[in-house]
């Protein structure tokens, strides 16, 4: 099972940010926090990863709190194509273990 | 930029035939991945690949799959005889050897397979 839980919708409108809170308070000191995200039925799609500082790319923010238990995703300014399942992830095998996610539905 | 590509992106086979599901990883990967996701479940785990043999399978993953890196750059996912249960979307993935093990997966659009 995932080590991860997380609010299984959210909504956020068009333009505005959209903040993804996930909670992994038994994730290990050497495990990375991954982010991927599903539009409709496409395969996933990777966002970002951290370990314990926070980090920006060119699709989103990832913040983690001090003591690791728990990272927020930050679309900055989220659009339409945004709609999708969010997954947290906070594993150190090879393999990636879904749990449901949180849907997020942008509207206009 | 590099994708994962998969084919068909539909197949429709009847109970107890052999399918076979294809997928080209982004070409300087070396490790692979075969995942599926029955209609409104989750993604789940089938099998990880490197350095031509199997680096782990889950539960699902029995005599009736195998997988196989025919050439530089195919990876295929077989199951030998289907049954109505492994109707499902699979996705192929890779990534790369990247500093840290960080585990960036890269997915393929997926392939719908139907038995009927």
């Amino acid at each position: 099972d995932a080590k991860t839980t997380q609010p299984p919708s959210m909504d956020c409108a068009e333009g505005r940010a959209a903040n993804l809170p996930c909670n992994h308070s038994t994730i290990s000191g050497n495990e990375y926090v991954y982010w991927y995200r599903q539009i409709h039925s496409q395969g996933p799609q990777y966002i970002i990863h951290g370990l314990k500082n926070n980090e920006t790319n060119e699709m989103a923010s990832l913040i983690i709190t001090e003591d690791r238990k728990s990272s927020t995703l930050i679309l900055p300014h989220a659009t339409l194509r945004d709609t999708a399942v969010y997954y947290c992830i906070g594993e150190l095998t090879d393999k990636l273990i879904f749990g449901t996610g949180t849907r997020l539905q942008v509207f206009p | 930029e590099p994708e994962v590509t998969q084919t068909p992106s539909h197949q429709v086979t009847q109970m107890g035939q052999e399918v076979i599901l294809r997928c080209v990883p982004i070409s300087n990967h070396l490790y692979f991945y075969w995942y599926r996701q029955i209609l409104g479940q989750k993604v789940e785990f089938l099998v990880s690949f490197y350095n031509n043999e199997i680096s782990e399978k889950s539960e699902i993953f029995d005599d009736q799959f195998s997988v196989e890196r025919p050439d530089g750059s195919n990876f295929t996912l077989k199951i030998r005889s289907t049954k109505l249960e492994d109707s499902a979307m699979y996705f192929c993935a890779s990534r790369g050897d990247s500093l840290g093990g960080v585990n960036e997966q890269y997915f393929g659009p997926g392939t719908r397979l139907t038995v009927t």
